[in-house]
């Protein structure tokens, strides 16, 4: 059975902190990961990474894909309080159908 | 642009009654998928659309129906509402073509349901 493992599930950290969440996943006919932010309502989307494209960045947002482990991180440098929010990580396989596996999320709270 | 909106916001039902949840989007986006978002489970698709007037089952769709009957609207329904379905139900869309959808998925601000 496909399936999107996060950890940890919750992490508190202090402003200026760095932190690093993970996602590791067993799915058959891997296309690409998803990163998504979702604070009080809709999941954002962040980052997509794939076969052709496994490393991204964006501001004090990276994030990297291990093709060998089944696993990418999401690194957020010099945390804000503003980066309090519940990360998604998907997955997405072509198994006949396009599918999206979802993670549990890393809820992730920044203390000023 | 809107993007993707959801009506309603938030809404009680007693058990056995039955509601329809709209989503719409202004992106042109082929496909359209609903999801339900519980605590510890993650996100589980429910139902999806790969355009106008074609619908397909997703990993949780027992209880539920869908229609797109216009290429902007994917209409999810509850035909007797069991407190089982107490959740919050997101929308989403995505480009697709020929090879598939394109992996970027754009939410609505979500449903919460509670079932009495």
């Amino acid at each position: 059975e496909d399936k999107v493992v996060q950890s940890p599930l919750s992490l508190v950290v202090h402003e200026g902190d760095t932190v690093t969440l993970n996602c590791s996943y067993e799915v058959t006919n891997f296309r690409s990961l998803l990163w998504y932010k979702q604070e009080k309502k809709a999941p954002t989307f962040l980052f997509m990474l794939t076969s052709s494209g496994i490393e991204k960045k964006s501001g004090r947002l990276s994030s990297i894909l291990d093709k060998k482990e089944l696993s990418s991180i999401l690194n957020i440098t010099a945390t804000q309080t503003g980066d309090s929010a519940i990360y998604l990580c998907a997955v997405v396989s072509t198994s006949g159908t396009y599918k999206y596996i979802f993670g549990t999320g890393t809820r992730l709270k920044v203390l000023a | 642009n809107a993007g993707v909106t959801q009506t309603p916001k938030f809404r009680v039902l007693k058990t056995g009654q039955s509601m329809t949840l709209l989503c719409a989007q202004d992106m042109n986006h082929e496909y359209m998928y609903w999801y339900r978002q519980d605590p510890g489970m993650g996100l589980r698709l429910i139902h999806y659309s790969v355009g106008e007037g074609t619908t397909a089952k997703g990993e949780v769709p027992d209880g539920y129906n869908v229609s797109r009957l216009k290429k902007q609207n994917f209409l999810l329904g509850l035909e007797s509402a069991a407190p089982s379905q107490t959740s919050v139900y997101f929308c989403a869309s995505s480009y697709g073509g020929l090879a598939g959808p394109q992996e970027t998925q754009y939410f609505g601000p979500g449903t919460r349901l509670l079932v009495l």
